[in-house]
């Protein structure tokens, strides 16, 4: 079944510290990919995205994201975590046939001093 | 702030009662789209209109209807509301038809509480 999968639900990092959060597709075909993060009690803002080319996309705020077609992974990264990160990350699939777009289930994101 | 903007911010109302959710898409976005967001679901996709057509639909109820309007403003009529209608509905628009290309603003949302 198509899918899009963030396996981990809730990541806790110390500030500082490097993170990456994992997210896997299901799709036969490549798919155009996103990141969103979302604050408590905001919509959702777009961190990145990659459609085509260099496979290693730099997004806001100091993130970055590498698609990786072998695994059917985007998975998203920080070197340095800072405080105000803390927030649900979600990543999303776009598919041009069918006009699909599909978000994943989201991972909590919380940073410790 | 993306431009999309919403109304009310917040919605209380009972069981049964039929409520209307806005949507002003961001200036220039011919696309609107529809989520509702809650605790056991995560985002769900309601719904996709493109400059007042019907492109899309997800896991909307019956009891959910949506429309866009000539001005490009959309609203989501809930109906014959239940407890578990409770949640944040999210409207997005983007530029174009193509739902899987495009970028998505969000806008603030509206918290619904049904009691």
């Amino acid at each position: 079944a198509q899918s899009v999968t963030q396996p981990d639900i809730h990541i806790t990092v110390s500030e500082g510290a490097s993170l990456e959060l994992r997210c896997n597709y299901s799709y036969g075909a490549t798919p155009y990919l996103f990141w969103y993060v979302q604050s408590p009690g905001q919509g959702l803002q777009l961190l990145l995205k990659y459609f085509s080319g260099d496979t290693l996309v730099q997004g806001i705020k100091g993130f970055e994201a590498e698609f990786k077609r072998s695994q059917s992974s985007f998975n998203l990264r920080k070197p340095s975590v800072h405080w105000s990160d803390a927030a649900e990350y979600f990543c999303a699939v776009g598919l041009i046939t069918g006009n699909q777009f599909y978000f994943g289930t989201g991972t909590s994101l919380t940073v410790i001093p | 702030d993306s431009g999309v903007t919403q109304t009310p911010k917040h919605l209380i109302t009972a069981t049964g009662q039929r409520v209307t959710l806005r949507c002003s898409p961001r200036s220039g976005d011919l696309s609107v789209y529809w989520y509702q967001q809650s605790l056991d679901q995560g985002l769900q996709f309601l719904i996709h209109y493109y400059n007042g057509e019907e492109r899309a639909k997800g896991n909307i109820l019956e009891r959910f209807s949506a429309q866009q309007f000539p001005d490009l403003h959309s609203e989501l009529n809930l109906s014959s509301l239940e407890l578990g209608d409770s949640a944040l509905y999210f409207c997005a628009s983007s530029p174009t038809r193509l739902a899987g290309y495009n970028e998505q603003f969000f806008g603030p949302g509206t918290r619904l509480t049904v009691l």
